[in-house]
């Protein structure tokens, strides 16, 4: 079965400064798909980026971007010049694809970004 | 372009009562997701909807949880009777590909 590790239940960054959410996941398959997404107090999820498995690349997004290391199964975020609207709860997921979309999550890093 | 819709945003209840939770996902989105988030947890799929069909169910507690979606668009979460450890929030989100939207969430207290 997939799993989802995020070992950091908290974070704490400076207003402008950057900072590195880890990630790890455990699966069998070759191809399959990524995500970070924010979650602030509002509740709602909100996507932050995602990588496709297939692609060597790491994906940006802006001042997201991540570290896509296939083969150790690890899949971190880091957030360049943090502002004070990033602080929230960031949750890293997998997603296999195919007829059951289903996301699992891991347990979440709350961020606080001071100012 | 409208978002995922979800109400009640707060239900208080007490153990042993009924709730229930609706949503309206994105319109033209055929994929409709439940989720079930328990306070310091990622959220956990409950029910997945392509269309009317249901394409996976394996965490719901069928013993007290149900859910529908009979015309293919919005949905109904039920709980009955509801259990103390079935605080937590209710997510919706729908898709059309890969990517979910989700909605803003129910928060559901048992008390």
């Amino acid at each position: 079965a997939q799993t989802v590790t995020q070992s950091q239940p908290e974070m704490s960054v400076q207003e402008a400064e950057t900072v590195t959410l880890s990630c790890t996941y455990d699966t069998s398959e070759s191809d399959y798909y990524l995500f970070w997404y924010k979650q602030p107090p509002s509740r709602q999820m909100i996507l932050v980026i995602r990588q496709e498995a297939y692609k060597q690349q790491n994906a940006t997004e802006n001042r997201f971007s991540v570290n896509f290391q296939k083969a150790a199964k690890s899949f971190s975020l880091k957030i360049s010049d943090s502002q004070l609207g990033d602080a929230a709860m960031y949750f890293c997921a997998y997603l296999l694809g195919g007829a059951t979309n289903k996301l699992i999550f891991g347990t979440g890093t709350l961020l606080a970004v001071q100012p | 372009e409208a978002g995922v819709a979800q109400s009640p945003r707060y239900k208080i209840i007490e153990k042993r009562q009924s709730v229930a939770f609706w949503c309206n996902p994105i319109s033209g989105h055929a994929t409709l997701y439940w989720y079930q988030q328990i306070l310091g947890q990622g959220p956990k799929l409950l029910i997945q909807f392509q269309n009317n069909g249901v394409v996976d169910d394996s965490q719901l507690p069928k013993d007290r949880f149900s859910a529908e979606r009979l015309k293919g668009v919005d949905s109904t979460l039920k709980i009955q009777p509801a259990k103390l450890e079935d605080s937590a929030v209710y997510l919706c989100a729908s898709s059309l590909g890969i990517r979910q939207f989700f909605g803003p969430g129910t928060r559901l207290t048992v008390l």
